[in-house]
């Protein structure tokens, strides 16, 4: 069956470091892989999406790289702040608006 | 552009009971989709309307349902109510099949 690993332990970073998350997956062949932030009790926030054909992506202070052979994503911000405190989630979409995430990887920033 | 809006943010609602769901999707994009969040779960997909037609459906019982309205809105249905279905309710919406999805706030439905 299809399987999305986020690490479920929380990362702890200091403000200025480079955070990096990880997702793979597995039994998938996914169009896109996308990336999310979620506040407490609000919905996710879209941050990136990288297609099958992409290597990596870059936004400001935020990088995704997409590689389908060893089936992993790893979510990069650089020079990190207390405010990029979140959960962060993994989704992979096949198309049709039919995302399947994984449960997400809480980052904490500290001063 | 306003963003998109769930109604109501907060519900609480008895076993057995039915419950209706309301989402308006940003101005101009066409596709609606839906997600339960719990902490056990995480998010998962419940099904996605695009121009009134449900196109794909996730792995939740026939009680959950929904539909799509001729101006993009979408509601969703849960009938019979049990206390798994305690969740946070998303509806996310987007331009077109694919890409980004943009999320409401969601629906706290709380079954007692």
């Amino acid at each position: 069956s299809q399987k999305i690993e986020q690490n479920s332990e929380a990362l702890n970073i200091q403000e200025g470091k480079t955070a990096t998350l990880t997702c793979n997956y597995t039994n998938y062949s996914p169009a896109y892989l996308q990336w999310y932030r979620q506040d407490p009790g609000r919905g996710p926030v879209f941050l990136l999406l990288i297609r099958e054909n992409e290597k990596e992506k870059r936004k400001e202070r935020l990088k995704v790289t997409f590689d389908t052979t060893l089936k992993q994503s790893l979510f990069h911000i650089t020079a990190s702040q207390p405010a990029d405190s979140a959960t962060y989630l993994c989704a992979l979409d096949k198309g049709y608006s039919t995302l399947t995430f994984g449960k997400g990887t809480m980052l904490l920033v500290s001063p | 552009k306003a963003g998109v809006t769930q109604t109501p943010r907060y519900l609480i609602k008895t076993r057995g009971q039915q419950v209706t769901l309301s989402c308006s999707p940003i101005s101009g994009h066409r596709s609606v989709s839906w997600y339960q969040q719990t902490p056990g779960q995480g998010l998962q997909f419940l099904f996605e309307y695009f121009s009134e037609t449900q196109r794909n459906k996730g792995n939740f019982p026939g009680r959950f349902s929904g539909r799509q309205f001729s101006n993009s809105r979408s509601e969703m249905n849960v009938s019979t109510l049990e206390l798994g279905d305690s969740a946070l309710y998303l509806c996310a919406s987007s331009l077109n099949s694919g890409g980004e999805q943009y999320f409401g706030p969601g629906t706290r439905l709380t079954v007692t």
